[in-house]
């Protein structure tokens, strides 16, 4: 079953504050997983990502938690500023029949209060 | 460097009506793709393409059709337009063959169809 589930769907954090979102997967196919940040009016951007031989990459105020055997995987967002505010996904890809194939997870809408 | 260009920004469609949405990458990606973006769906993968003549099938690939005669441009054509397609459509590039290599949206076209 090719599918990333993704929670929550939605969450409000103060200013400063750790913003989390959590992701599974079933299929062990998949071999990459990249966190996309959206903007209102515009289309994902890739934030951050991290291959399932690594337990964590952190870039900045921003860090992917990654537990293969659960098959979890985390974005951890440090000092949530305002301008974090944005819909964020995870994605899973996977190399099927020549080509890397990203499937979705369904959105968390963040906003993050002065 | 333009990246990912879509055209119409905004399109309103009556039932039935048929259009093109138009997608062009200048980054010379063999993987081109389509996905809807719908409250609560994340991106659903509508069709892709790995090059020049060759495509196939997504996750929701009805109502829709794809072409690509060129590396560059891939359209998604919509026959006979029903409100269920109203939704926020991106197109997304990459390199194909690397697994790190990340999907490059467009900034979308809001669809509705009345």
């Amino acid at each position: 079953q090719q599918q990333v589930k993704q929670s929550p769907q939605s969450l409000i954090v103060q200013k400063g504050g750790i913003s989390i979102i959590n992701c599974a997967y079933e299929n062990t196919a998949f071999d990459y997983f990249p966190w996309y940040q959206q903007f209102p009016g515009k289309g994902p951007a890739l934030l951050i990502a991290i291959r399932p031989d690594v337990s964590e990459k952190k870039e900045g105020r921003f860090t992917i938690s990654f537990n293969k055997s659960a098959k979890q995987f985390s974005l951890h967002i440090m000092d949530s500023q305002p301008g974090d505010s944005a819909t964020y996904f995870c994605a899973a890809t996977a190399f099927v029949s020549g080509t890397y194939k990203y499937i979705f997870g369904t959105g968390t809408r963040l906003k993050v209060l002065a | 460097n333009a990246g990912v260009t879509q055209t119409p920004k905004f399109q309103v469609l009556k039932t039935g009506q048929s259009m093109t949405l138009q997608c062009a990458q200048d980054m010379n990606h063999e993987y081109m793709s389509w996905y809807r973006q719908d409250p609560g769906m994340g991106l659903r993968l509508i069709h892709y393409s790995v090059g020049a003549g060759i495509t196939d099938q997504g996750e929701v690939p009805n109502g829709y059709n794809v072409s690509r005669s060129t590396t560059e441009d891939f359209p998604l054509r919509l026959l006979s337009a029903a409100p269920s397609q109203t939704s926020v459509y991106f197109c997304a590039s990459a390199r194909a063959s690397s697994y790190n290599s990340p999907l490059h949206f467009g900034n979308g076209t809001r669809l509705t169809v009345t």
